[in-house]
């Protein structure tokens, strides 16, 4: 089936340490998109990428690293300068503004 | 640059009755899409009905339709007919030219049986 497939679905982080949290979609998308959502918040725009190779900053960028080498993949790194990691993230995937298609998302914790 | 605001932290509506969901967005473009999408405890993202910005008629989804007001910068969701199953976080979001997704903070529904 097509779609996008986040994992993992539950990660938990030391602190200091660099996670990576996965993303890749078969639906042929040129647009990735990064999210973050925390406990009874809106979701928070990372980073995105409209095509391989480029990507772009987006309001809470700071302390995360992405890259886009393959079309179908579009990995997020949450580094150790990210202070609160803690939280729900989800990817998406678009082609044009039609409609974009969300993973189930991961849940990122801090131990 | 644009932004997205829903007033309504929390709502609650009857089973059967009516309610609507309130969202502002502003910007300057003029072309643009907004949608509204629907979370609930899984937290999988649904998307629940689509406005492109030139079309003047409001967009309609069974149970679902929109008010859009452009000049007014204004996107309300009407929901008609309340189900138990229509409980979630809803959040409405706007995609501009420059390709960001932006979204509200949220409205989370209840419904009362």
């Amino acid at each position: 089936d097509g779609g996008i497939t986040q994992s993992p679905k539950y990660l938990f982080r030391k602190e200091g340490q660099n996670v990576t949290l996965s993303c890749e979609q078969n639906l042929n998308h040129d647009a990735m998109y990064w999210y973050r959502q925390d406990p009874g918040q809106g979701l928070r725009l990372i980073y995105y990428s409209q095509i391989v190779n480029d990507f772009q900053k987006g309001d809470i960028a700071e302390g995360y690293s992405v890259s886009r080498e393959k079309k179908e993949s579009f990995p997020l790194t949450v580094t150790s300068a990210q202070k609160n990691p803690t939280a729900f993230y989800l990817c998406a995937s678009s082609w044009g503004r039609n409609t974009i298609y969300f993973g189930e998302g991961s849940w990122l914790t801090v131990v | 640059a644009q932004t997205v605001t829903q007033s309504q932290p929390e709502m609650s509506v009857q089973e059967a009755e009516t309610v609507t969901l309130s969202c502002t967005y502003d910007t300057s473009e003029s072309d643009y899409y907004l949608f509204w999408y629907k979370q609930p405890p899984s937290r999988q993202m649904i998307l629940v009905i689509r406005q492109e910005a030139y079309k003047q008629q409001n967009a309609t989804e069974n149970r679902f339709s929109v008010n859009f007001q452009k000049a007014a910068k204004s996107f309300s969701l009407k929901i008609s007919d309340s189900q138990l199953g229509d409980a979630a976080m809803y959040f409405c979001a706007y995609w501009g030219q420059g390709g960001k997704l932006i979204f509200g903070q949220g409205t989370e529904l209840s419904v009362k049986p």
